[in-house]
């Protein structure tokens, strides 16, 4: 089945150390996208590329970087997490220029930062 | 700036108790409004995609409907399985050539047997 790759699905790290989260599609879609969601709140969008054209939120953190090397891969490094960086990160992938863009989930990875 | 609001925020059913969940918005210029299915710990599940005021989709228990202001999905004879949180997503700002939703927070719904 095609689908959204999230590895690790549960990431603990120390805070001030960098950590790097995986994503990988097969569903050949050109858009991905990394989300935050902190408990009992809506996805809060970090940035996304657009094939290989990466658009960042005016109000994500420096903090917070991303790397797509492939149509399949996308990475989301934290360079130095702080406390208020623990949530669950969302990959989502869509095919823009159809008629529905709609977005589709990978399971998501726990991060902990202690 | 889009907004969406949804309620309530929580709710509580019996099982076979139908009821409906409401998701508001003000956007400039709706493509599509999406309803997603949350499990707890697990990214969000696609439902439902609705594009134009009086559009109706249905799935099973739930069925999904659209005005020019808000959305509607409706849970008949919900059962325990059903429960999760519901998220709902407008699309209409532009962005690097996407089209970039704009989140609810979502209803928590538990339905208990």
């Amino acid at each position: 089945d095609a689908m959204v790759i999230q590895n690790p699905r549960y990431q603990v790290t120390q805070f001030g150390k960098p950590v790097t989260l995986s994503c990988s599609q097969t569903l050949n879609h050109n858009v991905m996208y990394w989300y935050q969601q902190k408990s009992s709140q809506a996805p809060k969008l970090l940035f996304h590329y657009y094939d290989k054209d990466f658009n960042n939120e005016a109000d994500t953190p420096d903090n917070f970087q991303s790397r797509r090397p492939n149509t399949s891969f996308c990475f989301l490094d934290i360079r130095s997490p702080g406390l208020g960086d623990a949530a669950m990160y969302l990959c989502a992938t869509s095919a823009s220029g159809t008629s529905t863009d709609t977005q589709y989930f990978g399971p998501g990875t726990r991060l902990t930062v202690l | 700036e889009d907004q969406v609001t949804q309620s309530p925020e929580a709710l509580r059913l019996q099982e076979g108790e139908s009821s409906s969940l409401n998701c508001s918005y003000t956007v400039s210029g709706l493509r599509g409004l999406f309803w997603y299915r949350q499990d707890p710990g697990k990214g969000p599940e696609f439902l439902f995609t609705l594009y134009s005021a009086g559009e109706e989709k249905e799935k099973e228990r739930l069925k999904a409907t659209l005005t020019k202001k808000e959305s509607f999905l409706h849970i008949t004879a919900p059962k325990p399985e059903d429960s999760a949180t519901y998220l709902c997503a407008v699309q209409a700002r532009a962005s690097g050539g996407s089209y970039i939703p704009t989140f609810g927070r979502g209803t928590s719904l538990i339905v208990h047997p």
